[in-house]
């Protein structure tokens, strides 16, 4: 079965740092990568995703995922961090039976001014 | 705004009861998917349907229950309420019935409290 570690709950980053929430993954076959942000009582929202291609994945609001077979994982960066970045983020990987995504417990990323 | 609208936004409700959620999807999407989220359990996938046919089941439990209408609206009941029910209950919506590479547009939920 698929399934998506992050193992961090919490992620604290100064406004205009870099930051990263990590995220590793366990999949039989080809991986479908996702992440995914959601602001305090709204609905999750698509980032970025990797099918296949670049291991470097482009998305909204200036974010990008590494994607890093060897080390079986798809981190979420940013160069520079915003206040307004502040929201939980989720790690998701297509199940086998392509229907469904697993979802990580999610990643709270606190950035502060 | 994703498109897909969650009634209702709040309810309370006493345990042993029963509800009902309601979820209409983006326009045009035929799938239409229900996660529940809580603190304990993050973000579980619970059930899929597709034109009105399951097409997936995850961790829900026998005394939960959905379906899709032929206008593609899906409804979510929810009986024989625990406490351990309490949480938020986000419908998703999409094209296709397989995601090989496509993305889910999320609602905004129906967080759900049991006293």
């Amino acid at each position: 079965a698929q399934s998506v570690a992050q193992p961090e709950d919490q992620v604290n980053v100064a406004e205009g740092n870099p930051l990263t929430v990590k995220c590793t993954y366990s999949v039989s076959g080809n991986p479908y990568l996702f992440w995914y942000v959601q602001y305090p009582n709204r609905g999750l929202q698509f980032l970025l995703k990797y099918i296949t291609g670049d291991n470097l994945v482009k998305g909204s609001y200036g974010f990008e995922a590494e994607f890093n077979k060897s080390q079986t994982s798809f981190h979420l960066k940013k160069p520079s961090a915003l206040v307004s970045d502040s929201a939980l983020y989720f790690c998701a990987v297509r199940d086998g039976g392509y229907s469904t995504l697993t979802f990580g417990k999610g990643t709270m990323l606190l950035v502060s001014p | 705004d994703s498109g897909v609208t969650q009634t209702p936004k709040h309810l309370i409700t006493a345990t042993g009861q029963r509800v009902t959620l309601r979820c209409s999807p983006r326009s045009g999407d035929l799938s239409v998917y229900w996660y529940q989220q809580s603190l304990d359990q993050g973000l579980q996938f619970l059930i899929q349907y597709y034109n009105g046919e399951e097409r997936a089941k995850g961790n829900i439990l026998e005394r939960f229950s959905a379906q899709q209408f032929p206008d593609l609206h899906s409804e979510l009941n929810l009986s024989s309420l625990e406490l351990g029910d309490s949480a938020l209950y986000f419908c998703a919506s999409s094209v296709v019935d397989r995601l090989p590479t496509g993305e889910l547009f999320f609602g905004e939920g129906s967080r759900l409290t049991v006293l």
